[in-house]
């Protein structure tokens, strides 16, 4: 089955702390993956991808076939960052499935 | 401005009144896509279409349905709303899908109620 899990509801932090939200995916293929981030009030918009193998905004991420993960991480989390953040991944067939959403709180 | 826009932004109704929301782009995209979100949910996609006068079902199509007569718009229809259906809803479109960069841009989104 394709599914992408996100096991953290809510992720609370320190402003300065390393930050890794879990992304684990079920594809058979060779998985498209990427973060989405949602700001409050704000409409979703794309962080990362894993192809292109950048950083934005200081986060990373790296796609681990053999644990078939996405984590995506921070190494000293802002104020900022605070914001909802989604792991999705893209099939072969167009299809687009998220993961149940991270909530990422960095308190000062 | 390149945009994803959705009409209308909050809507509550009542059971079993056919309703439609608008989703329109102005970038030329192929791909288009509707998204509900729920709460412990996340996003699950409800419908999508690779171009004009293709659509395909994604996870959670059913009580919906969407048809895509011109590019740039892409209206998602509740002939028979149910309280179950009370949602935000997102609108989304990508430039296509054979090729890179696949980056989905999200409208405001549709707040529903359905009593």
């Amino acid at each position: 089955a394709q599914r992408v899990t996100q096991p953290e509801k809510l992720l609370s932090v320190f402003k300065g702390a390393p930050v890794e939200l879990k992304c684990n995916y079920s594809y058979s293929g060779s998985p498209e993956l990427f973060w989405y981030v949602q700001y409050s009030r704000q409409r979703l918009q794309l962080l990362l991808r894993h192809i292109s193998r950048e950083s934005i905004k200081g986060f990373t991420a790296d796609l681990n076939k053999g644990e078939t993960s996405f984590h995506l991480k921070k190494p000293f989390a802002q104020e900022e960052d605070s914001a909802m953040y989604y792991c999705a991944l893209v099939t072969k067939g167009g299809k687009l499935i998220f993961g149940q959403g991270t909530e990422l709180s960095v308190k000062p | 401005e390149a945009q994803v826009t959705q009409n209308p932004r909050y809507l509550i109704t009542v059971t079993g009144k056919k309703l439609t929301v608008t989703c329109s782009q102005n970038m030329n995209h192929e791909y288009m896509s509707w998204y509900r979100q729920d709460p412990g949910l996340g996003l699950r996609q409800i419908y999508y279409s690779m171009n004009v006068e293709v659509t395909d079902k994604g996870d959670v199509p059913e009580g919906y349905k969407v048809s895509r007569k011109e590019k740039r718009n892409f209206p998602l229809i509740l002939e028979s709303p149910s309280p179950n259906q009370t949602s935000l809803y997102f609108c989304a479109s990508s430039l296509s899908w054979q090729t890179l960069p696949y980056e989905q841009f999200f409208g405001p989104g549709t707040r529903l109620t359905v009593l």
